[in-house]
C-alpha cells in the first residue's frame, strides 16, 4: 500500500520568516515526486517535478530537494509573503504510473 | 484557463439521484485521471485512462461509480444513487507524459 505522508499538517508562519515542510514517500519503485500549491476554490498548481536523487529545484522564493534513497523531499519558502498562504501537496508517482497524494501542509502566513 | 475544463463547477443533488460530471482535457493529454477530495484530505485517486482505455480503478470506486472516456477525448464520471458520503470535490487531471499533471477546477458535489 502506497503511503505519502506530509508534515506538519498545518503551519503558521510570520510574514518575512522562512519555513520548510516535509514529504515522505515509498522509496521502492519510485519514478517522480511532484509538489503542488493549492489555494481554496482553485485547482492545484504544479510547482516542481523531481526525479533524481539529490535534485534541487527553485522557483522564486520556493525551492525543493529530493532524497529518493530515504524517501523524502523538503519544500522551502524563503521570506514568506501573504500570497504564500495555501495548501502544499506532494505526490509520488510510482512505476505503475499512478500518482498518490499526501494530505497536504496547510500554510498560513501571519501579517 | 488551465487547459482542463470541468463541468459543472457546483452540483447540489438529492440523495438517491444520479449525477454526471464532465472533464475536457486538451487534445494532447492522452492520460486522464479522476480524484476525489474531501475536507482535510489530499486528493484520493479514483481511476485513470490511457486514451480511451480505463487502466485502473480504485477500490474507493464502488459499483455506483462509473467513468468513461469515449474516443479518448473528454471523460465523464457518473455516480448513481448518490449518498451523502459522496459529497466532495471531484478533480480531473490530465497529462501528456508522465511528468506534470494539469488539473481542472473541479466539480463540487453536495448531496442533501
Amino acid at each position: 500500500i502506497l503511503n505519502v505522508e506530509q508534515s506538519p499538517q498545518s503551519l503558521h508562519v510570520q510574514e518575512g520568516d522562512s519555513t520548510n515542510f516535509t514529504c515522505s514517500f515509498p522509496s521502492s519503485n519510485f519514478y517522480a515526486l511532484h509538489w503542488y500549491r493549492w489555494e481554496t476554490a482553485k485547482s492545484p498548481e504544479a510547482l516542481f517535478v523531481m526525479t533524481l536523487n539529490g535534485d534541487e529545484k527553485k522557483k522564486g522564493r520556493i525551492s525543493a530537494t529530493l532524497n529518493t534513497k530515504e524517501g523524502y523531499s523538503y519544500l522551502y519558502i524563503k521570506g514568506s509573503q501573504p500570497e504564500d498562504s495555501a495548501t502544499y501537496l506532494c505526490a509520488s508517482l510510482q512505476g505503475d504510473d499512478k500518482i498518490i497524494f499526501g494530505k497536504g501542509t496547510r500554510l498560513h502566513i501571519l501579517p | 484557463d488551465t487547459g482542463v475544463s470541468q463541468n459543472p463547477r457546483h452540483k447540489i443533488t438529492k440523495r438517491g439521484q444520479n449525477v454526471t460530471f464532465r472533464c475536457d482535457p486538451i487534445s494532447e493529454h492522452n492520460r486522464l485521471y479522476w480524484y476525489r477530495q474531501t475536507l482535510g484530505q489530499g486528493p484520493e485517486f479514483l481511476t485513470y485512462f490511457q486514451n480511451e482505455a480505463q487502466l485502473e480503478k480504485s477500490r474507493l470506486l464502488s459499483d455506483r461509480f462509473s467513468a468513461e472516456r469515449p474516443k479518448g477525448s473528454f471523460s465523464t464520471l457518473e455516480i448513481q444513487r448518490t449518498e451523502q458520503g459522496d459529497s466532495a470535490m471531484y478533480l480531473c487531471a490530465a497529462s501528456q507524459i508522465s511528468y506534470g499533471y494539469t488539473f481542472g477546477s473541479g466539480t463540487r458535489l453536495t448531496v442533501v
